[in-house]
């Protein structure tokens, strides 16, 4: 079956641009997380969905990041006025259920380079 | 805040040999989940640990959880090549509703 899909899988982006970043979960998951992971860093948590519901946006590192799932299946982080700082590969994952115990699946990610 | 720290951050060894990672958690962990992440790949997760003092084990992989819910251990037995790769831990606190804090990681390289 199709796992976490991500796009698109590559941005470069000037200074200031905005961008716009897709994640497609497992069909039926309601549990949807996005994390931005540094060059040789863990995943560091940003935001988490159940279903179309924000339930945590504490790890969002400024009011330039903003995430969406309207629906409850795709989701959308969109930052604003991008920075060099923001470079690093953005991962979604999604999971089954809601309780907090479940394995999360992983996106490939999408790395941004903010030149 | 929640904080998980792994150790090492790298470690090399000869094909055969053992390797192990430790985390260790500012806090008490409802659960704490491995995952490996190849180079150039996305994390896939390997296991998830609940109980206190649990051991799991996969093939060569033995995974424990301490007993204050505080550690974990990760320990792989005569490593192969296909071994290659950084190594997680990630916790969860007994308040959140879902989200994982992430170690490091520990990168593990093997000579064959």
């Amino acid at each position: 079956g199709a796992g976490v899909s991500q796009s698109p899988r590559y941005k470069v982006a000037k200074r200031g641009q905005d961008v716009a970043l897709r994640c497609d979960p497992i069909s039926g998951h309601v549990s949807l997380f996005w994390y931005q992971q540094a060059l040789g860093q863990g995943p560091e948590f940003l935001t988490y969905f159940q279903n179309e519901a924000q339930l945590d946006k504490s790890g969002l590192p400024s009011d330039r990041f903003f995430a969406e799932r309207p629906e409850g299946s795709v989701s959308t982080l969109k930052i604003q006025r991008t920075q060099q700082e923001d470079s690093a590969v953005y991962l979604c994952a999604s999971s089954l259920r809601s309780s907090g115990g479940d394995e999360q699946f992983f996106g490939p990610g999408t790395r941004l380079t903010v030149l | 805040g929640q904080q998980v720290m792994q150790i090492p951050q790298y470690q090399h060894v000869q094909e055969g040999e053992d390797f192990t990672t430790y985390c260790n958690s500012s806090t008490t962990l409802s659960n704490i989940q491995w995952y490996k992440q190849r180079p150039g790949g996305h994390p896939v997760f390997l296991i998830q640990l609940v109980k206190s003092g649990e051991v799991k084990k996969q093939k060569r992989l033995t995974f424990q959880f301490g007993e204050a819910k505080k550690n974990s251990s990760l320990h792989i037995t005569a490593t192969q090549t296909t071994d290659v790769g950084t190594y997680f831990c990630a916790g969860r606190d007994g308040g959140s509703q879902g989200n994982l804090i992430f170690g490091k990681g520990t990168k593990l390289s093997v000579k064959p």
